[in-house]
């Protein structure tokens, strides 16, 4: 198992540009979430989804969007890309219900993201 | 609303020092999940334990150990013998367990610990 996968590592951006953060993960995860870390602030929750065709927004969805056609893709769009956006970007994977099993929320490896 | 306060932003020890990472934590849910994730300078974030609700034994891990006290709504990590490799940033997490919640986890802002030789 390759696990969570993202691309690109590390992109810069002029602003107004647009692009996708790419997010995979080959465990039939039913859910997935993307966060973005910035200094002194932890980790946010951007969007998660609990499964294919089912999206929401978390603490700081403003300025991204998300689709979930596939249990394995969960991409990040940025539409006008904005130097707020410069951060760190996590996503993760999830096989389930906590309360069942000893479970762990799978990170990638981030990417790392410059908005000038 | 769910919080997750590490009142604590830096820490420095010397080697071999006993270190106790603070970690509290605000829910109205009763069934919930702690977590504590290690960022070490490399970037990623290493999964180190996750506690539930209504366990609230301690747990011990080699040097790691952790006390969770629902009275007080802390969950806080203690490392014994520190070592250069524990050098990292700490997350403390927490995730409710009602509707879509098992996917989302609400971070603190983290604990830097510096361990000198």
């Amino acid at each position: 198992n390759a696990g969570v996968t993202q691309t690109p590592k590390f992109q810069v951006l002029k602003t107004g540009q647009s692009m996708t953060l790419q997010c995979a993960q080959d465990m039939n995860h039913e859910y997935m979430s993307w966060y973005r870390q910035d200094p002194g602030m932890g980790l946010r929750l951007i969007h998660y989804s609990v499964g294919a065709g089912i999206t929401d927004q978390g603490e700081v969805p403003n300025g991204y969007n998300v689709s979930r056609s596939t249990t394995e893709d969960f991409p990040l769009r940025l539409l006008s890309a904005a130097p707020s956006q410069t951060s760190v970007y996590f996503c993760a994977s999830f096989s389930g219900l906590l309360v069942l099993s000893y479970n762990e929320q799978f990170f990638g490896p981030g990417t790392r993201l410059t908005v000038l | 609303a769910q919080k997750v306060t590490q009142a604590q932003t830096e820490i420095s020890v010397v080697e071999k020092e006993d270190v106790t990472l603070d970690c509290v934590y605000e829910t109205r849910d009763t069934t919930y999940y702690l977590f504590w994730y290690k960022q070490p300078p490399s970037g990623e974030l290493v999964f180190l334990i996750r506690r539930n609700s209504f366990d609230e034994q301690n747990e011990i891990s080699g040097r790691y150990s952790w006390n969770f006290q629902k009275s007080t709504s802390s969950f806080n990590f203690t490392i014994t013998a520190s070592q250069v490799v524990d050098s990292a940033v700490y997350f403390c997490a927490l995730s409710e367990a009602s509707g879509g919640a098992n996917s989302k986890l609400t971070f603190g802002k983290g604990i830097t610990l510096s361990v000198r030789p």
